[in-house]
């Protein structure tokens, strides 16, 4: 069973363009986490989807940043834009289920994302 | 207040002995509490977590919570030096969806 998948692994990007980066979440996993860490300091929250549907964005930064979880495919974080503030490394996360207190989250590798 | 404060440590223990480290959290009902461990450049791993009063144990390590106290802690039992990492203390209100709540982690060093 795969675990959750981040592609690309590193991202290099110039100010003023365009970050996509994807997650797929784990075989059986519907609902989908996004977090970012920057440079030594912890992980925060960003957005929570599940296919469809936004269900939390309350972390996103209120501009250049969104996310999608499409019907089919990989859940989609954009950042148009970026600045050399979004340099961080950013998880995706996945779980069965939400709403009860074992249900855990599991996260990917993680996308890099340098801002040169 | 944070919702969730570790100390950053670094906690350092000679190999064999038992790593303590600890989670306070502000108490806002229906929480869950989640260990993960965080290699350097790599992405948090779970290690369990723990919803109840009282001990949950795993293999060598246990998770503790006092809801009373408002703290969680993690034991590692024979801390080995492959244990040495960042350790993320997570708080999860699971009746308002999944968002983790993280502390800063507590970086554990295990001297051989």
């Amino acid at each position: 069973n795969a675990g959750v998948m981040q592609n690309p692994r590193h991202l290099v990007r110039r100010r003023g363009q365009e970050a996509r980066l994807r997650c797929s979440p784990m075989k059986g996993h519907s609902h989908v986490y996004w977090y970012r860490q920057l440079p030594e300091e912890g992980l925060k929250f960003m957005v929570y989807l599940q296919k469809e549907n936004i269900i939390d964005e309350s972390g996103m930064p209120k501009e250049r940043f969104s996310a999608e979880f499409p019907k089919e495919g990989p859940s989609i974080l954009r950042i148009q834009q970026v600045v050399r503030g979004d340099s961080a490394a950013y998880f995706c996360a996945s779980s069965p289920k939400a709403g009860q207190p074992s249900y855990e989250q599991y996260f990917g590798p993680g996308t890099r994302l340098t801002v040169t | 207040q944070k919702e969730v404060e570790q100390n950053s440590g670094p906690l350092s223990v000679p190999e064999g002995a038992i790593a303590s480290l600890n989670c306070t959290y502000s108490d806002r009902g229906s929480q869950s509490f989640f260990w993960y461990r965080q290699y350097s450049g790599k992405s948090p791993e779970l290690i369990m977590f723990i919803y109840s009063n009282g001990d949950k144990e795993d293999g060598r390590f246990t998770a503790q919570l006092n809801k009373a106290s408002q703290y969680v802690s993690l034991l590692i039992r024979d801390s080995q030096p492959s244990d040495s990492a960042t350790y993320l203390c997570a708080l999860l209100f699971y009746n308002q969806g999944g968002k983790l709540i993280f502390g800063q982690g507590t970086e554990l060093s295990v001297k051989p």
